[in-house]
């Protein structure tokens, strides 16, 4: 069964610090995605990345960045978290040319 | 920027009736998929109909697609209790990357 993982389905963290979520995928899938999740506003794109150290910025990249070393892990990072990222981050791939995104379950990030 | 606007955002309906959600877009798409997502987990893909197509089925589920009003349908019918969840539409503009949005409804199913 194919499958896109997320290291991190809960975690709490305080203002400041620096926080890692990680996607792996095993599908050899070119095109990763982070997205963040709120109430009322869906799925809103942070950033993309179509190949093994490429990245490009979604809608809402401020206070974030990513990593993408190898091709099954794609990384989102915060250098320094604040409360107003709080919020569910979702992460998904697909192959280069295809439409249909596979999704991880998701982390939920509480900062306090 | 969202691309998809979902209506209602939430509907609440009886097991075995119809569920009808809607979904608006303002640019030109050249798909539109609909997700569903349970409590707290991740999405998972329901559908995919493409802008050159204006209807589809799969199962219980029927899509409707009208590029010139740039509006979609999802419809499930006899809903069931397990049918309770956030249903998204999403769209791939034309020349684009990114697979974008909306707000999504939230469904329940009493039983």
């Amino acid at each position: 069964d194919v499958k896109v993982t997320q290291s991190s389905r809960y975690l709490v963290k305080r203002t400041g610090e620096k926080v890692f979520l990680e996607c792996v995928q095993d599908m050899d899938h070119e095109n990763m995605f982070w997205y963040r999740q709120d109430p009322g506003l869906g799925l809103r794109l942070i950033y993309f990345s179509y190949d093994v150290k490429m990245k490009e910025k979604g809608d809402i990249p401020e206070g974030y960045s990513v990593s993408r070393e190898k091709k099954e892990r794609f990384s989102l990072i915060l250098e320094s978290a604040s409360t107003n990222q709080t919020s569910m981050y979702l992460c998904a791939s697909v192959s280069a040319g295809a439409n249909v995104l596979t999704f991880g379950a998701g982390s939920r990030l509480t900062v306090l | 920027s969202q691309q998809g606007e979902e209506d209602p955002q939430a509907l609440s309906i009886q097991e075995g009736e119809n569920a009808t959600m809607n979904c608006s877009y303002k640019t030109s798409i050249n798909n539109l998929q609909w997700y569903r997502q349970n409590s707290g987990r991740g999405l998972v893909h329901l559908i995919l109909i493409r802008s050159n197509e204006r209807e589809k089925h799969s199962g219980r589920l029927r899509v409707t697609l009208d590029t010139s009003k740039k509006s979609s349908s999802l419809l499930i019918t006899a809903s069931r209790a397990a049918d309770t969840a956030s249903y998204f539409c999403a769209t791939d503009e034309t020349g684009g990357f990114k697979t974008i949005f909306g707000a999504g409804t939230r469904l329940f199913v009493k039983a």
